[in-house]
């Protein structure tokens, strides 16, 4: 139990496209979901909260209107990074509370030229 | 802001011996401690997870905490080179169960064959 998935694993993209990441709770439903991102040789850092229903909350130092966090259902978080540039390139990873733990998805890689 | 504090390594233990892992933590107030284990471009998955002083084991991996002192360590018997990656400790930002979580930076643990 406790699965948590992520999509696409890998994404490479142009800069100044717009680049959206999936998180599904498989086998649960999680109200609250978590993203962090971690850049190489570094540990992951939180980057937002996002709650389902309502609006997410971010860490201080993530810019709101860059990193557009949706949470629509119990089970889908999606965050969205607009207007990529190179210095956004980093492994994001999703994260869902169940029983007073997180559980994290498999990450996205994503790469922007 | 919480701080998690690990020595990043590389700790190098020969297979079969106990690899001891440490960390220390800012907040005296903190509840939860969780131990991740991540290797090399994978997400982390949780080890253990321990709330109160004392020891907890599960198998090869046993937690210790001691919320005196602020020290939480891991220590994993009969090493395995398996186990060879960066562990994790961490602990909920604002001390709830649900919420996201601080890392320390993770110490780098290889187990030579």
């Amino acid at each position: 139990g406790a699965v948590v998935s992520q999509h696409p694993s890998r994404v490479i993209c142009k800069s100044g496209t717009s680049v959206k990441i999936e998180c599904r709770s498989l086998d649960f439903q999680a109200t609250t979901m978590f993203w962090y991102r971690q850049f190489p040789k570094q540990s992951l850092m939180l980057m937002a909260t996002s709650n389902e229903g309502s609006k997410a909350t971010y860490e201080q130092g993530v810019e709101k209107d860059k990193f557009l966090i949706n949470h629509a259902s119990l089970t889908l978080s999606t965050l969205t990074v607009t207007s990529a540039h190179p210095e956004d390139s980093s492994f994001y990873i999703c994260s869902a509370s169940f029983s007073d733990t997180q559980y994290f998805g498999p990450g996205t890689r994503l790469t922007v030229l | 802001q919480k701080e998690v504090e690990q020595n990043s390594g590389p700790l190098s233990v020969p297979e079969g011996a106990i690899a001891s892992l440490n960390c220390t933590y800012s907040d005296r107030g903190s509840q939860s401690f969780f131990w991740y284990r991540q290797y090399s471009g994978k997400s982390p998955e949780l080890i253990m997870s321990i709330y109160s002083n004392g020891d907890k084991e599960d198998g090869r991996f046993t937690a210790q905490l001691n919320k005196a002192s602020q020290y939480v360590s891991l220590l994993i018997r009969d090493s395995q080179p398996s186990d060879s990656a960066t562990y994790l400790c961490a602990v909920p930002i604002s001390g709830g169960g649900a919420d996201g979580l601080t890392f320390g930076k993770g110490t780098h643990l290889i187990i030579q064959p």
